[in-house]
């Protein structure tokens, strides 16, 4: 099955620095690639996403890309701002030819943007 | 409503004790989809719903878990004989069709403690 692997676990940048977040991914039929961000106790919220047609992405201070012989997708946050923090999810969705669009998660990476 | 709502938000019960967990999806949404999430962890697929159907339960850890959506919109995740491995949040996400890549909306989620 599709397994997320996502790095790193822990980003600290200062306030207005570019942030990172990498993962790779299995399953090479995998052809959708959301971004969540969650706050602590709260839930995870869609902040952008791509399909396997699709490089890059962008939305205003957020970007994706896709690296799809590589099977990896990059978040990239410019500019980042104290509400920025919070723990990032990648997610990819295994296209097994079925009904179930079920999205496997990776491990998060807790973000914090130093003022 | 305008988003994803579950409830209890919070439920404490008892090792051996069963549970219910309801989810209403956002109006029209046709797919449903529960998650578990550990403490630190990115949410794990359980099961998921189109309509009324149960199209992949393949997720469940156990058959005391159980999920219905009698009617192709209110879900309920009903868990028998709760363990103490069951503390978790559950998560609830709908989507507005079948396919791959909708995107999915997630609920603020049920946090269960099994003492």
């Amino acid at each position: 099955g599709e397994n997320v692997e996502q790095h790193p676990s822990t980003l600290s940048v200062q306030e207005g620095d570019s942030a990172v977040i990498k993962c790779t991914y299995s399953d090479s039929a995998s052809n959708y690639f959301p971004w969540y961000k969650q706050e602590l106790g709260k839930r995870p919220q869609l902040i952008i996403d791509i399909r396997s047609n699709v490089g890059e992405k962008k939305d205003q201070r957020i970007a994706v890309t896709l690296n799809k012989t590589a099977k990896h997708f990059s978040l990239h946050i410019t500019e980042t701002q104290p509400e920025d923090s919070a723990v990032y999810f990648c997610a990819a969705t295994p296209n097994y030819g079925g009904a179930t669009n079920k999205l496997i998660f990776g491990t998060g990476t807790l973000l914090a943007v130093q003022p | 409503g305008a988003g994803v709502s579950q409830s209890p938000r919070y439920k404490v019960a008892k090792r051996g004790q069963d549970v219910a967990l309801r989810c209403d999806p956002i109006s029209g949404h046709v797919s449903l989809f529960w998650y578990q999430q550990a403490l630190g962890q990115g949410p794990e697929f359980l099961t998921y719903f189109q309509n009324e159907a149960q199209l992949d339960k393949s997720g469940l850890p156990s058959d005391r878990f159980f999920a219905e959506r009698p009617e192709g919109s209110v879900s309920t995740l009903k868990i028998q004989r709760t363990q103490q491995e069951d503390s978790a949040v559950y998560l609830c996400a709908s989507s507005r069709a079948q396919g791959a890549g909708q995107p999915q909306h997630f609920g603020d989620g049920t946090r269960l403690s099994i003492l």
